[in-house]
């Protein structure tokens, strides 16, 4: 059972465009959620998290948004570069900590920016 | 430099031949955890530990063994490696504190069993 779903496995987009990548989860415990970013041959990257109390969390070229009622977020990047060609992660936990919760990762979205 | 490293980077095996894939991170993190990454499955916890002797299954342990003597070690052991287990494995640490979420990844380990 799938608790976070990316249902884009790939996108592909002009350089200087924007792009949005969506994520959305069915567990309604989650409360924090995160993006990461991979690059082949590499491990993934933590680039941006947004927690339950906030709706929108900005980090330069990159927004997260939060629908909690919908139980959906979003990635925007803007403007997109081509260095910003990677696989994206949208994962999310049931807590602030590391308790005994775990981060549940989606199935990724392979991002191409078309130069 | 803070990192995680894995060894070996690749590995091919045959089936029933122990290995152990090693895990160490410089940061003096609690949290240390392992994943395997398929296609369209996305990324899956295997095992983690929330600190030395501390260890807990994730979502898919079956066919692994971890171990946590140290703070900065956290090795995958296949004891019976099948060929299910072929997969791309990635460790990864963080701390344990609140609001501090960010997990740290290895370059990854990619695991053939013939």
């Amino acid at each position: 059972d799938q608790q976070v779903k990316q249902n884009s496995p790939s996108l592909s987009v002009q350089e200087g465009r924007i792009s949005i990548l969506n994520c959305d989860y069915t567990n309604s415990m989650f409360d924090y959620f995160l993006w990461y970013k991979k690059y082949p041959a590499e491990g993934p990257t933590f680039l941006i998290s947004i927690s339950s109390i906030k709706d929108k969390n900005e980090d330069g070229r990159f927004t997260v948004f939060l629908n909690k009622s919908a139980k959906h977020l979003s990635l925007h990047i803007v403007p997109s570069q081509p260095g910003d060609s990677a696989v994206y992660f949208c994962a999310a936990s049931a807590s602030g900590n590391f308790g005994n919760e775990k981060l549940t990762f989606g199935t990724g979205t392979r991002l191409t920016i078309i130069p | 430099e803070a990192q995680v490293t894995q060894n070996p980077r690749y590995l091919i095996t045959v089936t029933g031949k122990k290995l152990t894939v090693t895990c160490s991170q410089n940061m003096n993190h609690e949290y240390m955890s392992w994943y395997r990454q398929d296609p369209g499955l996305g990324l899956r916890q295997i095992y983690y530990s929330m600190n030395v002797e501390v260890t807990d299954k994730g979502d898919v342990p079956e066919g692994y063994k971890v171990s946590r003597k140290e703070k900065r070690n956290f090795p995958l052991i296949l004891e019976s490696p099948s060929p299910n287990q072929t997969s791309l494995y990635f460790c990864a640490s963080a701390n344990a504190g609140v609001g501090d979420n960010e997990q740290f990844f290895g370059p990854g380990t990619r695991l053939t069993v013939l």
